[in-house]
């Protein structure tokens, strides 16, 4: 069965720093990969998505992910993150067009 | 930005009683989902509907659940008798192509 890992369940980094969230998912095609955000009770907002082609993709708010077929990894990165960032991230892999497969998120705290 | 609309925003029901849940699809997908939340755990996939069926369904979507489109522009989530774990927040995404969701912003379900 396909299936997402999210390594850390929580991260604190300091307003500017740099920022990786890891994702590793298990998948028997080439994989739809998709990264989240959910800040405190609300929805759930796209920062970016792979298909295919250029394995580095660009997202919205500075984000950006790699995806790294021989090490089954879609991690998140940010090179300055603002305290405004401070939110869940969930990553998720389309399970063959039939629904979303999701991680179990990783929840960012932003030290001022 | 086209969004996906969900009402209501917070719902607080008895057990045992009956909800529904709503939502309005972007005007043109095709592909509806819901999915649920428990608090503090992973988003989690419901039901997938397409052409006025359902296409998939996980193990949590019993028989108390329901889903609808019940005229061209809104797709309902229907719990018969609802039980304390049903409390969740609820989302409702759709896709143009079954790819690449739009979430709506979520209904928080308290059953007490």
């Amino acid at each position: 069965a396909q299936s997402v890992t999210q390594p850390d369940i929580h991260i604190t980094v300091s307003e500017g720093a740099s920022l990786e969230l890891r994702c590793n998912y298990s998948y028997g095609a080439t994989p739809y990969l998709f990264w989240y955000v959910q800040s405190p009770g609300q929805g759930l907002q796209l920062l970016l998505k792979y298909f295919s082609g250029d394995t580095l993709v660009q997202g919205i708010k500075g984000f950006e992910a790699e995806f790294k077929r021989s090490q089954s990894s879609f991690n998140l990165r940010k090179p300055s993150v603002h305290w405004s960032d401070a939110a869940e991230y969930f990553c998720a892999v389309d399970n063959y067009g039939q629904n979303f497969v999701f991680g179990p998120g990783t929840r960012l705290s932003v030290l001022p | 930005e086209p969004e996906v609309t969900q009402t209501p925003s917070h719902q607080v029901t008895q057990m045992g009683q009956e909800v529904i849940l709503r939502c309005v699809p972007i005007s043109n997908h095709l592909y509806f989902y819901w999915y649920r939340q428990i608090l503090g755990q992973k988003v989690e996939f419901l039901v997938s509907f397409y052409n006025n069926e359902i296409s998939e369904k996980s193990e949590i979507f019993d028989d108390q659940f329901s889903v609808e489109r019940p005229d061209g522009s809104n797709f309902t989530l229907k719990i018969r008798s609802t039980k304390l774990e049903d409390s969740a927040m609820y989302f409702c995404a759709s896709s143009a192509d079954g790819s690449g969701y739009t979430f709506g912003s979520g209904t928080r379900l308290t059953v007490v």
